[in-house]
């Protein structure tokens, strides 16, 4: 069975520092690999996905990921914070052939001024 | 830009009515997508929906849920009769492919008194 793991319920950062936010996925096969980003009162939004082909994603908002088979991650990065990218963040995976998705737990990233 | 819509965004029933939620895809999506996320927990996957028929459905999918597309617009998931743990927000979704990814409505939250 499939499982993600996302490392993190909460990650506090400042504005124009890093971001990283972690996810481990359990899977018997390579999967395709997404980051959805949730806002406040709003629904799921693509932010990227790894399916095949180069490993580092470049998503939507300046934020990547890169897919690292040999650790089974696909962490989500952002060079330098906003504010606006303040939301809950939710890795997901899907198996190769399939249509269901199965979610982490999420990460709720804090930007503070 | 094409979304996913759905209503209402907040419906609030007796235990044991039933409730249909609604959902209007993206128009030339072809799969559909029931997904829930109780409050505090992992988004779940409920059901994926093909050509007229289920293509996928999780363990949470008893037969006290259904799914429709009773128009050429419309996606549905009924609720038969509600119980307490039922309370969640409803994500509606779809895909233009079993292989793309899906785009998610905003939600609807089902409470259940």
């Amino acid at each position: 069975a499939q499982s993600v793991t996302q490392l993190g319920s909460h990650v506090s950062v400042s504005e124009g520092a890093l971001v990283l936010l972690r996810c481990n996925y359990s899977s018997s096969v390579p999967p395709y690999l997404f980051w959805y980003v949730q806002y406040p009162n709003q629904g799921l939004q693509l932010l990227l996905k790894y399916t095949t082909g180069a490993t580092l994603v470049k998503g939507i908002n300046g934020f990547e990921a890169e897919f690292k088979k040999s650790e089974t991650s696909f962490h989500l990065t952002k060079p330098s914070a906003h504010m606006s990218d303040a939301a809950e963040y939710f890795c997901a995976v899907r198996r190769v052939g399939f249509q269901k998705l199965v979610f982490g737990t999420g990460t709720r990233l804090l930007v503070s001024p | 830009e094409p979304e996913v819509t759905q209503t209402p965004s907040h419906q609030v029933t007796q235990m044991g009515q039933e409730v249909i939620l609604r959902c209007v895809p993206i128009s030339n999506h072809l799969y559909f997508y029931w997904y829930r996320q109780i409050l505090g927990q992992k988004v779940e996957f409920l059901v994926s929906f093909y050509n007229n028929e289920i293509s996928e459905k999780s363990e949470i999918f008893d037969d006290q849920f259904s799914v429709e597309r009773p128009d050429g617009s419309n996606f549905t998931l009924k609720i038969r009769s509600t119980k307490l743990e039922d309370s969640a927000m409803y994500f509606c979704a779809s895909s233009e492919a079993g292989e793309t990814e899906a785009f998610f409505g905003q939600g609807t939250r089902l409470t259940v008194v």
